[in-house]
This record gives C-alpha cells, structure tokens and sequence, in this order.
C-alpha cells in the first residue's frame, strides 16, 4: 500500500522557519519526482515545487523562490521543505506528493497544516 | 503563468443526472512530445485532493466509468454522466505542461 505521511506542520510567527518531512513507502522512491502542492484555507490549490530522483533538478514557484528549498534523502525515503522567511500568506495545508504526468500511478499524503501567525 | 479558467463555480445537480465543468487554459497545453498533460482532481469535503483524470481523457485506477475527460489546446470538459451523493465536492482542473504547474479555481458540486 502507498503512503505518503507529512509531518513537520504547526504555529510559526513571521519571518520564522518549518521544515516539512514527507515519509514515504509502497513505492519505489529513489525513482520518483517528487513534490510539495498546497491549499490555503477556504482557497485553491498551488504547485509549490518538484524535485528529480536524484535531486539534481528542482522547480520552484516564484511566489516561494530564495526562500524555500526543496530536498530528499532517498537512503530514507523522504522528502523534504525548509521554508525560511515565512509570511502570513504562506498558511496553508501542504501536500506531499509523488506526480506522474504519464501514468496512473500519482499519490497525495494527507497533508499538514502550517499556520504563520503572530 | 498559465493561468486555468474554470466554469461554472458552482454547480447544483439533481442526483442521476448528468453534470459538466469546463476548463480554459491561457496557452496551448500541448507539450513538445505531442502530449496534453491537463488532468482533472475532485475533492471531497474533508479530504485531500484525489486526481481523476490525466492527460485529458485517461482515467486513474479506481476512478467510476460516469468520469470523463475531453478536450485539445485550450479547451477541456469534464463530465459526469449521472451524479451520485459520493461526487459531491469541488473540482480542480490542472495543467502540467508548463511550469509553474496550475490549477483552476475549483467547482463546488453540490445535490440540489
């Protein structure tokens, strides 16, 4: 069975830092894109970045770029987020998730919720 | 940014009837390999976004029949052939083709 279960969520004040983890299995891992998409409350939804199998190649959106760094550990099967510089329009759930353009075989965690606020 | 349209944003169905959202991209979504990446994702009250249909018309594993994508370019339609209480919810499309990768504003589904 495939999971993707995020942690790493909570209250943080602006101008602070969050790392977000991303633990994965039922899949192989090491082979995968992976990404980080997120909701904020009541919103639509944004595709924050992507990174390649061997983290050779990353994709931010601009709104996120200097300040975000996406990473993973496929040794461990995660994937992560450090957010620097956090705002109050950066709260939102966020989505791990391993994409698949081409296939049926694209996977959503369950998310967990950042809130930015002083 | 390519910016996706969707409409209608609201969407009140009568239970066995059949139900459609359109969905507007700014650009062509056609990739340089010739494929459409424009997927469609429904999510249900509570829960995290599940996709349902990939490059325009492909339906994932699991997803009922009464699904359906169409579309080229810049102008895709998802259908529900007839609405059950379980299709409640909002709907999103989405591009992949160019980065940033985007998402409609969403339609809420509701049971009238």
């Amino acid at each position: 069975e495939v999971q993707l279960v995020e942690s790493g969520g909570g209250l943080v004040q602006p101008g602070g830092s969050l790392k977000l983890s991303c633990a994965a299995s039922g899949f192989t891992f090491s082979t995968s894109w992976m990404s980080w998409i997120r909701q904020a409350p009541g919103r639509g939804l944004e595709w924050v970045a992507n990174i390649k199998q061997d983290g050779s190649e990353k994709h931010y959106v601009d709104s996120v770029k200097g300040r975000f760094t996406i990473s993973r550990d496929n040794a461990e099967n995660s994937l992560y987020l450090q957010m620097n510089s956090l705002r109050a329009e950066d709260t939102a759930v966020y989505y791990c998730a391993r994409p698949s353009r081409s296939s049926s075989s694209e996977y959503w965690g369950q998310g967990t919720l950042v809130t930015v606020s002083s | 940014d390519v910016v996706m349209t969707q409409s209608p944003l609201s969407l009140p169905v009568t239970l066995g009837q059949p139900a459609s959202i359109s969905c507007r991209s700014s650009q062509s979504l056609v990739y340089s390999d010739g494929n459409t990446f424009l997927n469609w994702f429904q999510q249900r009250p509570g829960q995290s976004p599940r996709r349902l249909i990939y490059k325009v018309s492909n339906r994932d594993s699991g997803v009922p029949d009464r699904f359906s994508g169409s579309g080229s370019g810049t102008d895709f339609t998802l259908k529900i052939s007839r609405v059950e209480a379980e299709d409640v919810g909002v709907y999103f499309c989405m591009q992949g083709t160019h980065w940033p990768w985007t998402f409609g504003q969403g339609t809420k589904v509701e049971i009238k």
